[in-house]
């Protein structure tokens, strides 16, 4: 069975700060990774995906993520980040088995960023 | 906004009853997903339809169940409602062909049960 950790639950930053928010995956198949953002009191929205081909995906407002499969890891980055980024963040993993696309989602990462 | 909605916004109800939470998926989109969200469990997937048949289950209760309908909105049944059941439920939908992978989510149906 898929399963992804999160390793850190709550990450408070200063602003203009360099992030990092760490997820490893568990799958024996291919798989598709996501990071979803949760700002409070909203869904989710999705902030990057890796379906295949290049390791390093990037978002329109300046986070990243690298897949790397021999460390089963998907860690987003952010090298400035700005007071507006404070939110939860989701790690989820997908793969085509029996034709669903369920997504199994980390616990989440709280990141705070403070002025 | 990602183009699912969601009713009720907020529901408030005793424990025993039963609720109907309502989505709509995007323009397009065949699947439709359900999710609960709690603060002990996190977000954990329900139940999937595509095209108005069931495609996948995961940690749904039996006192839960769901449906999709010809035009493709989708309905989550709660009965027998306890305390645990308080949460937060979202709908997701995608285009459901094994393409993109994305789904979009609701924002959300808040379930309080007292």
């Amino acid at each position: 069975a898929q399963s992804v950790t999160q390793l850190d639950s709550q990450v408070p930053v200063f602003e203009e700060a360099p992030v990092e928010l760490r997820c490893n995956y568990s799958s024996s198949v291919s798989v598709y990774l996501f990071w979803y953002v949760q700002y409070p009191n909203q869904g989710l929205q999705l902030l990057l995906k890796y379906l295949s081909g290049s390791t390093l995906v990037e978002s329109i407002n300046g986070f990243e993520a690298e897949f790397n499969k021999s460390q089963t890891s998907f860690h987003l980055r952010k090298p400035s980040v700005h007071i507006s980024d404070t939110a939860e963040y989701f790690c989820a993993v997908s793969d085509d088995q029996g034709g669903s696309e369920k997504l199994v989602f980390g616990k989440g990462t709280k990141l705070t960023v403070n002025p | 906004d990602s183009g699912v909605t969601q009713t009720p916004k907020h529901l408030i109800t005793a424990t025993g009853q039963r609720v109907t939470l309502r989505c709509s998926p995007r323009s397009g989109d065949l699947s439709v997903y359900w999710y609960q969200q709690s603060l002990d469990q996190g977000l954990q997937f329900l139940i999937q339809y595509y095209n108005g048949e069931e495609r996948a289950k995961g940690n749904i209760l039996e006192r839960f169940s769901a449906q999709q309908f010809p035009d493709l909105h989708s309905e989550l049944n709660l009965s027998s409602l306890e305390l645990g059941d308080s949460a937060l439920y979202f709908c997701a939908s995608s285009v459901g062909a094994q393409t993109s992978y994305e789904q979009y989510f609701g924002p959300g149906t808040r379930l309080t049960v007292t």
